[in-house]
């Protein structure tokens, strides 16, 4: 079964605007961890921002921010003021206490209109 | 202070040739992982290693595949005999710890494409 799953492949939003990528997840651990990471097309893998499942508040980092929805198991990622630099793939992942690595979704294409 | 450094960044193989991807991890990170991504895809996690040791090598394939993490030098992936299927994007990640708060830190990756 997925442990991470991001159901919207490519996304388009216009500059300026926000825009929030979806990711869900599978654990039976009560403890694990959030995370979003960039990767931008030349390739390196960017940390955006940690949600711990012990979290009261929702992550903030800047412009990014966690929609955590602890009962429903979703993390959604809310990119406010969306500029043109933020077209990218970006891949929601888990890290259980009980796991060893991260797990990563299949990840979202966004894509900033001018 | 250096990010995870690998090399290289391309490497052209034929088919039944030898891969070594090489990692050398953040300075006083302990833990390296592999991972492998295929064009349009998530990373697909290979193997996890500490100093000298596999800890959890689960998602690498049985054959042809290995991985080191030496007391001295980097961590190197190794591919036996390549196939043209292995061509992907292999990325090394580092982390100081273990924890569920712990993020890894990439490095840029490695091309590999088989001919």
């Amino acid at each position: 079964a997925q442990k991470i799953t991001q159901t919207q492949p490519g996304m388009f939003v216009q500059e300026k605007e926000a825009v929030t990528l979806d990711c869900t997840y599978d654990t039976s651990d009560p403890s694990y961890g959030l995370f979003w990471y960039k990767q931008p097309s030349s390739g390196e893998m960017i940390f955006l921002i940690y949600q711990g499942s012990y979290d009261q508040q929702n992550a903030t980092e800047g412009r990014y921010s966690l929609n955590f929805q602890k009962a429903r198991k979703s993390a959604n990622l809310v990119i406010s003021a969306s500029q043109l630099g933020d077209s990218a793939m970006y891949f929601c992942a888990m890290r259980e206490r009980a796991g060893n690595m991260l797990t990563f979704g299949g990840g979202t294409r966004l894509m900033v209109k001018p | 202070n250096a990010g995870v450094m690998q090399n290289p960044r391309h490497l052209v193989r034929r088919r039944g040739q030898e891969a070594r991807l090489r990692c050398s991890p953040m300075k006083g990170h302990s833990h390296v992982y592999w991972y492998r991504q295929l064009p349009e895809e998530g990373l697909k996690f290979m193997v996890y290693l500490q100093k000298e040791n596999i800890i959890d090598e689960s998602g690498m394939p049985k054959e042809r595949f290995s991985a080191e993490f030496p007391k001295e030098g980097p961590s190197i992936l190794r591919i036996q005999q390549v196939v043209r299927g292995d061509s992907a994007a292999y990325f090394c990640a580092s982390s100081p710890g273990q924890a569920t708060n712990e993020k890894l830190f990439f490095g840029s990756g490695t091309q590999l494409s088989v001919l």
